[in-house]
This record gives C-alpha cells, sequence and structure tokens, in this order.
C-alpha cells in the first residue's frame, strides 16, 4: 500500500521567512496530495491540494510542487506570519484508495 | 452551507465499555471516511462508507465497526475498549466521483479511555 513519508518533524523560521515541508510517497499510481493545517486542538483543515496533472499550484502565499518522476511533492508558504504555525500534513491516494497521511510538521514561527 | 459535524465532543470510557460516535456530512456530500488521530501522530484511516455499506477498510480490529444511514451519516462503534483506543477521532465527508475525492474535516471526538 502508500506510504508517505514527511520531512521535517519540526520547523521554525522567523516571521517573514519562507518555510518549507516535503513529502515522499511510494505508490505511482496516487493521483491526489492535499495539504492540511491542524492547529492545537482543532480539525484539520485542507488548505491547498494538487492533483497529478498539474506540477504546481499556488494560492495567495502558499504553493505546493509536484515531481511525479521523483514522487515526491512539496509545501512552501511565504511571508510566515505567527498564525501560520500549526501542524501541518501532507497525504496521497489513488483513486479510490484512502487517504494516507505523513506523520506531520510542527511548524512554528517566530515573531 | 453546513460542514461536517461530530457529536460528541469529548468521551470519557472505561475500559471494555462500547462507544458510538456519530457523524454528519457537509452538505451534499454522500461519503464518509473515519480516521483516528493518536496524540502527536497522522489520521489513521479506520473506514469508509458510500451507500450505506462498508466500502474500505484499513487496519483496524473487528471491534471497530460502523454505519452508514439513508441520509448520508455515520456512526463509528468501537467494542471492548482498551486504553490504547484513547485518540481524537475524527471523520470526513467527501463526494464520490468528485474529483480529487477531496476530503473534509469535522472537529472531532476526543475519546478518553480510562
Amino acid at each position: 500500500g502508500e506510504n508517505v513519508e514527511q520531512h521535517p518533524s519540526t520547523l521554525s523560521v522567523q516571521e517573514g521567512d519562507s518555510a518549507v515541508i516535503k513529502c515522499t510517497y511510494s505508490d505511482s499510481a496516487s493521483n491526489y496530495f492535499p495539504w492540511y493545517k491542524q492547529e492545537l486542538g482543532k480539525r484539520p483543515q485542507l488548505i491547498i491540494d494538487i492533483r497529478s496533472n498539474v506540477g504546481e499550484k499556488k494560492d495567495q502565499r502558499i504553493a505546493v510542487t509536484l515531481n511525479k518522476t521523483a514522487k515526491h511533492f512539496s509545501l512552501h508558504i511565504t511571508e510566515t506570519q505567527p498564525e501560520d504555525s500549526a501542524v501541518y500534513f501532507c497525504a496521497a491516494l489513488s483513486g479510490n484508495t484512502p487517504l494516507v497521511f505523513g506523520k506531520g510538521t510542527r511548524l512554528s514561527v517566530i515573531a | 452551507d453546513a460542514g461536517v459535524t461530530q457529536s460528541p465532543t469529548h468521551l470519557i470510557k472505561t475500559r471494555g465499555q462500547q462507544v458510538t460516535l456519530r457523524c454528519s456530512p457537509k452538505s451534499g456530500h454522500d461519503t464518509v471516511s473515519w480516521y483516528q488521530q493518536a496524540l502527536g501522530q497522522g489520521p489513521q484511516f479506520i473506514f469508509q462508507y458510500y451507500e450505506e455499506e462498508e466500502r474500505q477498510r484499513g487496519n483496524f480490529p473487528d471491534r471497530f465497526s460502523g454505519h452508514q444511514f439513508p441520509n448520508y451519516s455515520s456512526e463509528l462503534n468501537v467494542n471492548a475498549l482498551w486504553l490504547g483506543d484513547s485518540a481524537l477521532y475524527l471523520c470526513a465527508s467527501s463526494l464520490a466521483g468528485g474529483a480529487g475525492n477531496t476530503q473534509y474535516f469535522g472537529p472531532g471526538t476526543r475519546l478518553t479511555v480510562l
């Protein structure tokens, strides 16, 4: 089955700097890659997703890139703000298979 | 547009007891997936319901069972609770056949087993 590895497990950045979180997946048939943000005690919230027919997608300060050949995808957050502090999860799925999540990255933005 | 809702918010049980958690999907969604999230971990897939049937199942024992009703809402039942079942239980709804099966999560039920 699918296996998703996520790095780093923790990340601290200064406010205004960029943050990058990387994930790799094992199933070459995976075709959908969402990213979720989870604040303490709250639900995971979808912040951006990308499908396998696209190499990059941007939404304001957030972007995701996908390299199908290398089977990895990354989340980029620019101009980080304290409210970006949270745990971020990547995930992957193929067709009707269930979402498989990475173990999460705890991002701390230091003001 | 109602989002995904879950009840109860918190629950405390003792070992050996049984629990039922409930989920109402986002308006217009017909598929419900259940996840277990242990502290400091990513969500782990338990099972998915579509058209009132279990469509897929993760690596969880038979003590975990579920149900989907005609209005697409769903229940998760856990029998013979263990201490290790303490976790945040999340449900996520999606639209079958929707591009990428985008899933939206409910607020979760925090289950504590003593």
